[in-house]
């Protein structure tokens, strides 16, 4: 079975400082890895997403995600948070063969001013 | 392009009533796709499509039924709304029937209350 894990039901980082949102999967085969961001009242918009190769992926908005195989991990990163870049961040996983795209559980990020 | 569309943005039902959600794409994509978004639970997919004439459930299809006539339109049908379909609707849609690689791009979302 496949799933998204999500810990951080909400981040709180202060504008400048980096900011990291979590995300660990689980599935048998290997995993292609999304990030989206919903902004208040909106769809989902595509931030990035890693299908093989370099395990970090770059981004839309500044935003860069590393895949780490041995940690199952995929988490999101920016070096220098933006008050804009509050929203809801859904991290999920699709393998070859199948039509769902699994999503977390969402984590809200704030960014302070 | 408009990209993918959905209507009404908004909707308020009775228990038992039915109702049919609009979902559009002018991206020539072949996947289309229905998810319900409900607090804490992420996305869950409802139905999908990979094609014109050919749909298939996902993980929670119970309660409502698609169909896909014509490669932009994949309508979401309620067929007698219980509370528990209270949630909000977005449709999406990709390019490719079988490539998982492919980015998936959401509509802007049905805010759907059952009473």
């Amino acid at each position: 079975a496949q799933s998204v894990a999500q810990p951080e039901d909400q981040v709180n980082v202060a504008e400048g400082n980096p900011l990291t949102v979590k995300c660990t999967y689980s599935v048998s085969g290997n995993p292609y890895l999304f990030w989206y961001v919903q902004y208040p009242n909106r769809g989902l918009q595509f931030l990035l997403k890693y299908i093989t190769g370099d395990n970090l992926v770059k981004g839309s908005y500044g935003f860069e995600a590393e895949f780490n195989k041995s940690q199952t991990s995929f988490h999101l990163k920016k070096p220098s948070a933006l008050v804009s870049d509050s929203a809801l961040y859904f991290c999920a996983v699709r393998v070859r063969g199948a039509n769902n795209l699994f999503f977390g559980t969402g984590t809200r990020l704030t960014v302070i001013p | 392009n408009a990209g993918v569309t959905q209507t009404p943005k908004f909707q308020v039902l009775k228990t038992g009533q039915s109702m049919t959600l609009q979902c559009a794409q002018d991206m020539n994509h072949e996947y289309m796709s229905w998810y319900r978004q409900d607090p804490g639970m992420g996305l869950r997919l409802i139905h999908y499509s990979v094609g014109a004439g050919i749909t298939d459930q996902g993980e929670v299809p119970n309660g409502y039924n698609v169909s896909r006539s014509t490669t932009e339109d994949f309508p979401l049908r309620l067929l007698s709304a219980a509370p528990s379909q209270t949630s909000v609707y977005f449709c999406a849609s990709s390019y490719q029937r079988t490539g998982p690689t492919d980015t998936q791009y959401f509509g802007p979302g049905t805010r759907l209350t059952v009473l």
